[in-house]
């Protein structure tokens, strides 16, 4: 089956730098996610993106918050100055356009922000 | 704002018993999935509910939905170890982004 791809699987950084996560789509897929979920806590939605553009996001999206698909086939987070809250599991998804189809989830990135 | 309920957050079954977890949410929706999180991993896609009425079965598990409710089951027969995982419910919203509920973290004993 295919899947969505993310690395790293986990990522440490110091408070303040800038980190990159990166998600591969499923290929034929069109609409892409971005979302969080802190330990222990529930999944949460952070941006959509279609057709090269932002659809949606949330107010957890701020202006630190990032995405891009530079290539056709990356999509990648940019979180510009992360703070100690950012710590969180990041999972990537994808769907196709037709009804009912699944929304993918990438096997995460695990950022820990000290 | 759509808001998901799940209840309970917390279930301990014995092996061989039933029981069925609940997801409410408060605005229309024709779309709501459930997925299966175990420690320390990805959300695995179990089921996608469309319409009133749909119920789907794997294995030990089946959904169903009610729109008009605004509620869907997750009906666990006969539980077994491997079971244990915490299992969250999504709706749909109509931007395409999913919502979810606060998951059940389910522990099958033996």
């Amino acid at each position: 089956e295919p899947e969505v791809t993310q690395t790293p699987s986990h990522q440490v950084t110091q408070m303040g730098q800038e980190v990159i996560l990166r998600c591969v789509p499923i290929s034929n897929h069109l609409y892409f996610y971005w979302y969080r979920q802190i330990l222990g806590q529930k999944v949460e939605f952070l941006v959509s993106f279609y057709n090269n553009e932002i659809s949606e996001k949330s107010e957890i999206f701020d202006d630190q918050f990032s995405v891009e698909r530079p290539d056709g086939s990356n999509f990648t987070l940019k979180i510009r100055s992360t703070k100690l809250e950012d710590s969180a599991m990041y999972f990537c998804a994808s769907r196709g356009d037709r009804r009912g189809e699944k929304l993918f989830f990438g096997s995460g990135t695990q950022l820990s922000v000290l | 704002e759509l808001k998901v309920e799940q209840n309970p957050l917390f279930l301990s079954m014995q092996e061989g018993k039933n029981y069925t977890i609940y997801c409410n949410y408060s605005t229309t929706s024709d779309r709501l999935y459930w997925y299966r999180q175990d420690p320390g991993k990805s959300l695995e896609s179990l089921f996608v509910l469309l319409s009133n009425g749909a119920v789907k079965q794997e294995g030990r598990l089946m959904a169903s939905l009610d729109t008009k409710a605004r509620l869907s089951t997750l009906h666990i027969t006969a539980a077994v170890h491997d079971l244990s995982a915490t299992y969250f419910c999504a709706v749909q919203r109509s931007q395409g982004n999913l919502i979810f509920g606060k998951g059940t973290k389910l522990s099958v004993k033996p």
